[in-house]
């Protein structure tokens, strides 16, 4: 079956413009996370949608940053005015419910952005 | 602050033999604990995951880990190491602040020598 899907699969942007990510989650999935992946480190928590609930965005490291998830599917990322620091692979996971911290999340395969 | 803590960002072993990736967490209360794993450049897949049943705990391609709850660690091991093992490995807690989130160690890349 169709996993989550993330395109593209890479991006080289200069420095100041804007750039779009886009996640495809796993059919009837209701829980959608971003995370951002810096090389050495673990994953970071930037946004997380469940259903039609409020998203957290408690872990957005700047107001440049913002996402939305349009009917309940698809989510984009959206990064404003881009900085060299946001280079990073930026994923995306579902998971079915928001049946607690046990659920297993299924990743994409990630978009990997580089801001020169 | 809850955090996770995997011992070597890289671990080098023999076709064969024993792999053992270390993680110790701190939690104020039981956590779920998990290891996920990073084939190179795909995503993220789930190896397995502890959930306050067993203590030891079975996952795919014959791993498993142990919950010690008095060493607040949840290394995973496999008997003998195979190629296809090559690749990062992480471990996750469960936040005692929240119903979804989870604190991802930085990772451990296993390297296989043949």
């Amino acid at each position: 079956g169709a996993g989550v899907s993330q395109s593209p699969s890479n991006k080289v942007t200069e420095k100041g413009k804007d750039v779009e990510l886009r996640c495809d989650p796993i059919s009837g999935h209701t829980a959608l996370y971003w995370y951002r992946q810096s090389l050495g480190q673990g994953l970071e928590f930037l946004i997380y949608f469940q259903g039609n609930s409020a998203p957290d965005k408690s872990g957005l490291p700047s107001d440049r940053f913002s996402a939305e998830r349009t009917g309940g599917s698809v989510s984009t990322l959206t990064i404003q005015r881009t900085q060299q620091e946001d280079s990073a692979v930026y994923l995306c996971a579902s998971s079915l419910s928001a049946g607690g911290t046990q659920e297993t999340q299924y990743f994409g395969p990630g978009t990997r952005l580089l801001v020169l | 602050a809850q955090s996770v803590t995997q011992l070597g960002s890289h671990v080098s072993v023999s076709e064969g033999a024993l792999v053992l990736l270390r993680c110790n967490y701190s939690s104020s209360v039981p956590p779920y604990l998990f290891w996920y794993v990073q084939y190179p450049n795909q995503g993220l897949q789930l190896l397995l995951k502890y959930t306050s049943a067993a203590t030891l705990v079975k996952g795919i391609n014959g791993f498993e880990a142990e919950f010690k709850k008095s060493e607040t660690s949840f290394h995973l091991t496999k008997p003998s190491a195979h190629m296809s093992d090559a690749a990062e490995y992480f471990c996750a807690v469960s936040r005692t602040d929240s119903n979804y989130q989870l604190i991802w160690g930085a990772g451990t890349k296993l390297i296989i020598k043949p």
